[in-house]
């Protein structure tokens, strides 16, 4: 099956500092979403990007669809930005379920 | 737009005895997805629903899961009976179209003694 790989696995920042995080993955998608889950433990959709940008506030995001990788861009990082950051893709042509990365664990400390 | 409504939050019970979480999905989302997430571990599918159907519960343990969408809205998951390595949060999510975007619950927190 897909390999969804988030790089990269823990990062600790002070308030205010920028941070990107990658994405790859092994095969064609035909979505991906990129999720934060807070501290009890829901998964908040950040965006929905299967390609191109988009941007919302201080965060954006960018995938290049034909070289198989993902970013998100966090600038002006604030403590309420920690929490875990899942990568997760729709596959081409297999099952339509949504396959996850591990996570990055992001720790912003005042 | 109102979320997805997962009940209870929290769930506490002793291995071999039996637990049921309850989705409602998104109004008019047709997909409707159950998934397993151990501590430390990305979120795994157990089973998917389009309206009232399975489409795949090839990750569902059998054995012990259950899962039913009537009606093709709310859905319910059942362990029965559980183990100790059942502990995790439960995941609903839905979809407007199999390719759209997902929206997950707030999640159980499931804990298994």
């Amino acid at each position: 099956g897909i390999q969804v790989e988030q790089s990269p696995p823990d990062l600790i920042l002070q308030e205010g500092a920028n941070s990107t995080l990658r994405c790859n993955f092994s095969d064609s998608v035909n979505n991906l979403q990129w999720f934060h889950q807070n501290p009890w433990g829901q998964l908040i959709n950040l965006f929905y990007i299967p390609s191109g940008t988009k941007q919302n506030g201080r965060l954006s995001a960018t995938t290049v669809a034909t070289e198989r990788y993902s970013l998100l861009y966090i600038s002006s990082s604030q403590t309420t930005d920690s929490g875990v950051y899942f990568c997760a893709v729709l596959p081409k042509g297999g099952s339509e379920k949504l396959v996850f990365g591990k996570g990055m664990k992001l720790t912003v400390n005042p | 737009e109102a979320g997805v409504a997962q009940s209870p939050r929290y769930k506490i019970i002793e291995k071999r005895q039996s637990v049921a979480f309850w989705c409602n999905p998104i109004s008019g989302h047709a997909t409707l997805y159950w998934y397993q997430q151990i501590l430390g571990q990305g979120p795994k599918l157990l089973i998917q629903f389009q309206n009232n159907g399975v489409v795949d519960d090839s990750q569902l343990p059998k054995d012990r899961f259950s899962a039913e969408r009537l009606k093709g809205v709310d859905s319910t998951l059942k362990i029965q009976p559980a183990k100790l390595e059942d502990s995790a949060v439960y995941l609903c999510a839905s979809t407007e179209w199999t390719a759209g975007g997902y929206t997950f619950g707030s999640g159980t927190r499931l804990t298994v003694v």
